[in-house]
Order: structure tokens, then sequence, then C-alpha cells
């Protein structure tokens, strides 16, 4: 089956410090992975996306993603968190549906606190 | 470009009732979806297109009806409210190959008592 999963609900980090937003997948064939966020009442923006190429994905505002896939992560990172970054992030997969087209599998979401 | 637009902003239903969510883009994505998101459970597809005329089913589609005539609409209909549906509903729109990513209207919260 394919699936997204964020093991933290929440993750807290101090202003300055670099954080790290988890995420693990699994899919058949080649992974197409996404992260986005969303700020309260708002939809989702795109932060970035791993296709294929370098395993190290760089997006909007300062963030990167790691794709690991042996592993199969891909870890949102950033190296100096602001409190401005505080909302919540979601991890999504492209998957294959059975009629022969495709989806998007969303994680369950990890509300990312930073703290002054 | 407006983007993703979705309306009403807000709607409260009593069981039962029907109702239609729209979603529209402007910015000719052959793709588009429908989300529900709920508290813990992330983001669930509904219902998405891959073009005009073609419709097809994700992981909660039951309670909802979709049609594509259009490429620029893609409304969501609630058949019968219940007050499980319930939620913040999402449309979401993708340009063209399989590796883009989505663009996401402002949501609708429901209330269905």
């Amino acid at each position: 089956a394919q699936s997204v999963a964020q093991p933290e609900d929440q993750v807290n980090v101090a202003e300055g410090n670099p954080l790290t937003v988890k995420c693990t997948y699994s899919v058949s064939g080649n992974p197409y992975l996404f992260w986005y966020v969303q700020y309260p009442n708002r939809g989702l923006q795109f932060l970035l996306k791993y296709i294929t190429g370098d395993n190290l994905v760089k997006g909007s505002y300062g963030f990167e993603a790691e794709f690991n896939k042996s592993q199969t992560s891909f870890h949102l990172k950033k190296p100096t968190a602001l409190v401005s970054d505080s909302a919540l992030y979601f991890c999504a997969v492209r998957g294959e549906s059975t009629s022969g087209t495709y989806k998007y599998i969303f994680g369950t979401g990890t509300r990312l606190k930073v703290l002054a | 470009n407006a983007g993703v637009t979705q309306t009403p902003k807000f709607q409260v239903l009593k069981t039962g009732q029907s109702m239609t969510l729209q979603c529209a883009q402007d910015m000719n994505h052959e793709y588009m979806s429908w989300y529900r998101q709920d508290p813990g459970m992330g983001l669930r597809l509904i219902h998405y297109s891959v073009g005009a005329g073609i419709t097809d089913q994700g992981e909660v589609p039951n309670g909802y009806n979709v049609s594509r005539s259009t490429t620029e609409d893609f409304p969501l209909r609630l058949l019968s409210a219940a007050p499980s549906q319930t939620s913040v509903y999402f449309c979401a729109s993708t340009y063209g190959t399989r590796f883009n990513e989505q663009f996401f209207g402002p949501g609708t919260r429901l209330t269905v008592l």
C-alpha cells in the first residue's frame, strides 16, 4: 500500500537552532515527494519537491529536504529556525492509482513550533 | 491569475441537506482534486480528476459526488449531509506532468448539525 508517515505530531525548536521534520514513505515505483506548509486558516503552500537527481533538494524560505532511498525517508530541514516558520507541515507522495492515473497521498502533518 | 478559488468560505448545514462546494481555477490545469482536513488525520483525498470528463475516487468518496464538465471547474456535491462530514475542504489543481506540485484553494469550513 502507498503511504506517507510523519511520526511526530509536534516539533518544538528554539529560534536560531536547526530544525528537522521527519517523513517516511512507501510507494511502488519511483518516489515523487513533496513538502507543503499550512499557516492558520490558509490553504497549503508548496515548499519543495524531489523528482530525481541530487538527494538534497532546496526550496522556498530557506528550507531543504534530504531524500534517502535506502531509508525511504524525505526529511525537511532548515539550518536556522525562525519564529515565523511556526506552522503545520505536510509531506506528500505521488502514487499510482488502480485506474492507471495518479494521486497524491498526504501524511497527517507535523506542527512546528519555533520558540523565541 | 486568481489561482484556485473556493466558495463558500463557511457553511452550516443541517443533517440531510445537500449542497455544492464550488472550486474553480484559471491556470488551465488538467488535474484537480478535493481533500478534507480533519484534526490528526491530515489531508484525505475525496475525488480527483485528470481532465474534463474524467473523475476518479480517492480514499474517502462515500457521500460525495463530483463532475468535471470544464477544465476550470470541479464542484463537490454533498448528497445528504451528515455530522461526520463536518470538516475543512480543500480543492487543489496541478499543471501538466505528473511531477508538478499542487496549488491549493483557501478552503471551505463546513459544519453539519
